[in-house]
């Protein structure tokens, strides 16, 4: 069955330094997503993309957030400057249309020293 | 705005008992519903979704789960949970209405079995 692939599946990163996340969304999918999950919390959602822009995003997708599809198969979250509390757990999904269900990668856990 | 209360944080349990996980939305729009499991270490795994008709849902591992709109819950259940079944399990809930719509999860529910 096909995946949603996450790379590197651990990135430790220092506080002001610019990270780039990268998903392989399953390959026939069409809405693409990045939520995070801070260690003990719930899964956030970040930000939605659809049909090459952003679609939807949450509070917690300020200016320092980005997300691109450069090549038709990558799906990234970059974060400019990173900060302490942007240690967590970050998890790309994709969907093939608006009813089906979510596909979840294993996430990229971000250490922010 | 739609929002997801799942009211037990941990569920304690022993193998073979049954077990009820609560999960209640707020949404003044009409609804798809979702529960996900995450294994330690793992992403989020679908167990099963409510998009529209029965209301009784069949998930796999033996998982199922029932939309009650005028109680607003969906709540998830099993006959006899496996050891193998602790996990952490998100209740989650997206406009029906709408395209590309995102998921907005509860809070989670740690089950634990034990033997």
């Amino acid at each position: 069955e096909p995946e949603v692939t996450q790379t590197p599946s651990h990135q430790v990163t220092q506080m002001g330094q610019e990270v780039i996340l990268r998903c392989v969304p399953i390959s026939n999918h069409l809405y693409f997503y990045w939520y995070r999950q801070i260690l003990g919390q719930k899964v956030e959602f970040l930000v939605s993309f659809y049909n090459n822009e952003i679609s939807e995003k949450s509070e917690i997708f300020d200016d320092q957030f980005s997300v691109e599809r450069p090549d038709g198969s990558n799906f990234t979250l970059k974060i400019r400057s990173t900060k302490l509390e942007d240690s967590a757990m970050y998890f790309c999904a994709s969907r093939r249309e608006k009813t089906s269900p979510l596909h979840f990668g294993n996430g990229t856990r971000l250490t922010v020293t | 705005a739609q929002s997801v209360t799942q009211l037990d944080s941990q569920v304690p349990v022993f193998e073979e008992a049954p077990v009820e996980l609560r999960c209640n939305y707020s949404s003044s729009v009409s609804v798809y519903l979702f529960w996900y499991v995450q294994y330690p270490n793992q992403g989020l795994q679908l167990l099963l979704k409510y998009l529209s008709g029965s209301t009784l849902v069949k998930g796999i591992n033996g998982f199922e789960a029932e939309f009650n709109k005028s109680q607003t819950s969906f709540h998830l259940r099993k006959p006899s949970v496996h050891i193998s079944d602790t996990a952490e399990y998100f209740c989650a809930v997206s406009d029906g209405g709408q395209a590309g719509t995102a998921l907005i999860f509860g809070k989670g529910t740690t089950l634990s079995v034990s033997s």
